[in-house]
């Protein structure tokens, strides 16, 4: 079946340090994957995508490539900011034919960061 | 342009009453979720639908019943509530572009069962 497995946090690092938040998934077919931003009392927002292998995601500095023979999409940024602080989720879609729109999420991956 | 909206935002209920989450989105999106939240568990489905008129069950639909009201609405029951359905519950929503299936989340509802 889908599922996904994420570094588990709390990840704390100061300001302008580098981040990694590792993820590797298991699925049938051509999944695409997802990482998902949640800031404090707020619902979870795309942030950004892959839709097949070697696809590179990117959004607002983070970046995640898609590598099938490691079955990963791992998250990273090369200068974190305060701002930055907030839940991330790894998530895979279902592979065409299957459940349609559905998502698999990981646990999440609290990260915050220090001036 | 809302997105999508979730109502209440807290609800704090006593074992055994019942209450409806409302979710509704203006994004002539067929697709529709509910989700829930609990420390450490990351999201679990409840509930989707994949279009107008059909529902289906997801990892944890024990508890709840849903009704796809129309193409706009998608509500959340829980007839009797239990203390283990203390959670943060997140509607979602998913249009068709190709097959690539960006989910938009609502704000949550955070509900207390006591």
């Amino acid at each position: 079946g889908n599922s996904v497995t994420q570094m588990e946090g709390p990840v704390t690092l100061s300001e302008e340090a580098f981040l990694t938040i590792n993820c590797t998934y298991t699925a049938t077919g051509y999944p695409s994957l997802f990482w998902y931003v949640q800031y404090p009392g707020e619902g979870l927002q795309l942030l950004l995508k892959a839709t097949k292998a070697d696809d590179k995601g990117s959004n607002k500095g983070f970046e995640a490539t898609y590598r099938k023979e490691t079955t990963s999409f791992h998250l990273e940024k090369g200068s974190v900011q305060v701002s930055d602080s907030a839940v991330y989720f790894c998530a895979l879609s279902g592979d065409r034919g299957s459940t349609l729109g559905r998502l698999y999420f990981g646990r999440g991956t609290q990260l915050t960061v220090w001036p | 342009n809302a997105g999508v909206t979730q109502t209440p935002k807290f609800q704090v209920l006593k074992t055994g009453q019942s209450m409806t989450l409302q979710c509704a989105q203006d994004m002539n999106h067929n697709s529709m979720y509910w989700y829930r939240q609990d420390p450490g568990m990351g999201l679990r489905l409840i509930y989707y639908s994949a279009s107008e008129g059909t529902t289906d069950k997801g990892e944890v639909p024990n508890g709840y019943n849903v009704s796809r009201l129309n193409k706009r609405e998608f509500s959340l029951r829980l007839e009797s509530a239990a203390p283990s359905q203390t959670s943060v519950y997140f509607c979602a929503s998913s249009g068709d572009r190709g097959f690539i299936y960006e989910q938009y989340f609502g704000p949550g509802t955070r509900l207390t069962v006591t």
